[in-house]
């Protein structure tokens, strides 16, 4: 997985509490995005980094925040848990080598049910 | 960002060569054109990557004709272990990528 490792792999947490997946990486690799995926959606951007403390909406940010205090660090908050959040989440890094191509490489995904 | 529109299902059977078919009439000059694939309960796995004409890997190979308004994936004599969802995904390398739904490849023995 691209020297990236996601943290919690599971969780089950109930309605209205916060939680904070973590997703590390050993590549350094300056952009960092979160994303979820639910069945007939596909992967939805949540938020991304480009850079330490440089962060920006995705397309599905609403009840989300994050943080990036150090490269290789970059956290998902969900600031009150509710059950449309129910997801498997992804984290994503990228060198994003501008113009001449850039590769996205994924985790293994953090399923969080929430009750 | 450029939409793409691909077939959500394919069946094949093993031994087959696969193309996969990816639209993306609104492509910009400086899209790249990536292929991702995911097995479940994995995180997407990237396969190749193009811009124009023809490029081939390990893996697989891309076809991009000269308008680049769609793309072939083409994977050769796929077996059991190809089944999965397959990404298109069109943009500007600088920001952040969409996936759509993808195609769900399922090959039959």
């Amino acid at each position: 997985d691209a020297g990236i490792t996601q943290s919690p792999r599971h969780k089950v947490t109930e309605t209205g509490t916060p939680v904070t997946l973590r997703c590390h990486q050993t590549e350094n690799h300056r952009y960092m995005y979160w994303y979820r995926q639910d069945p007939g959606h596909g992967l939805r951007l949540i938020h991304y980094s480009y850079g330490v403390k440089d962060t920006d909406k995705g397309e599905v940010s609403d009840g989300y925040s994050v943080s990036r205090s150090k490269t290789e660090d970059f956290l998902l908050t969900l600031e009150s848990a509710t059950s449309s959040q129910t997801s498997v989440y992804f984290c994503a890094i990228s060198e994003n080598k501008g113009v001449s191509g850039s590769i996205q490489y994924f985790g293994a995904g953090t399923r969080l049910s929430v009750l | 960002l450029a939409k793409t529109t691909q077939p959500i299902s394919m069946d094949s059977y093993e031994g087959q060569e696969v193309n996969i078919t990816c639209s993306h009439n609104n492509i910009a000059t400086n899209d790249y054109i990536t292929w991702y694939q995911q097995f479940p309960s994995q995180g997407p796995r990237f396969i190749i990557q193009g811009y124009k004409t023809k490029v081939t890997n390990e893996v697989a190979s891309l076809f991009i004709p000269a308008d680049r308004k769609s793309s072939t994936l083409s994977l050769p004599r796929v077996s059991l272990s190809d089944t999965a969802v397959y990404y298109c995904l069109v943009g500007d390398p600088r920001t952040p990528l969409v996936f759509g739904k993808g195609t769900r490849l399922s090959v039959i023995a």
